[in-house]
């Protein structure tokens, strides 16, 4: 599975979006992008994932570059409850990964009042 | 459904000591793994399994076992617990390990060899 790069930390102020950079630039065509976090040492948390078109679900928008060696991970009204780790994965659609995630150290991202 | 599920949530062992962490989905998932974290890192696979009877080694295998007697569970053994398995166990579920799949986590043991 291709390897990410993220920032260590980001800051955000409650009520704005949170804007979650993540690099990718050794991804290949069946490899999917996924976005996990975890808040304070509970298990992860599935957010969102994208093969190639930007998407969009209740909790996040996941925009990726036309290339694919990026995605940028929104929360559109980020609030305290959002202060975690990001996780951004990228996970191959098959063969032999067997769904393996390869967690990075992620992003933390803290939202303040 | 209740997801996964894990127990205990704590727990502190002596070195040498042995015990199992139990891992329990009802949501009728093939595929089950279970995964480590140490302080400030993320996690890393241990095991996982694609099936009953089907279990095979991740990244960290040594000194841990696992069986998958039935599609529901999915335990952990530590035979000889030592200082390094000081760490945060994490066991997760998903319906395959194909395509765009997601994974379920459980809240995690949180398990201290003294």
């Amino acid at each position: 599975d291709a390897k990410t790069t993220q920032p260590t930390s980001m800051d955000c102020a409650e009520g704005r979006a949170a804007n979650l950079p993540c690099n990718h630039s050794t991804i290949s065509g069946n490899e999917y992008v996924y976005w996990y976090r975890q808040i304070h040492s509970q298990g992860p948390q599935y957010i969102i994932h994208g093969l190639k078109n930007n998407e969009t679900n209740e909790m996040a928008s996941l925009i990726i570059t036309e290339d694919r060696k990026s995605s940028t991970l929104i929360l559109p009204h980020a609030t305290l409850r959002d202060t975690a780790v990001y996780y951004c994965i990228v996970r191959s659609a098959g063969g032999t990964s067997y769904g393996k995630l390869t967690f990075g150290q992620g992003t933390i991202l803290t939202v303040h009042p | 459904n209740a997801g996964v599920t894990q127990t205990p949530k704590f727990r502190i062992l002596k070195i040498g000591q042995s015990m199992t962490l139990q891992c329990t989905q009802d949501m009728n998932h093939n595929y089950m793994y279970w995964y480590r974290q140490d302080p400030g890192m993320g996690l890393k696979l241990i095991y996982y399994s694609v099936g009953a009877g089907i279990t095979d080694k991740g990244e960290v295998p040594n000194g841990y076992n696992v069986s998958r007697s039935t599609t529901e569970d999915f335990p952990l053994r530590l035979e000889l617990a030592a200082p390094s398995q000081t760490s945060v166990y994490f066991c997760a579920s998903s319906y395959s390990g194909q395509g765009a799949d997601e994974q379920y986590f459980g809240p995690g043991t949180r398990l201290t060899v003294t």
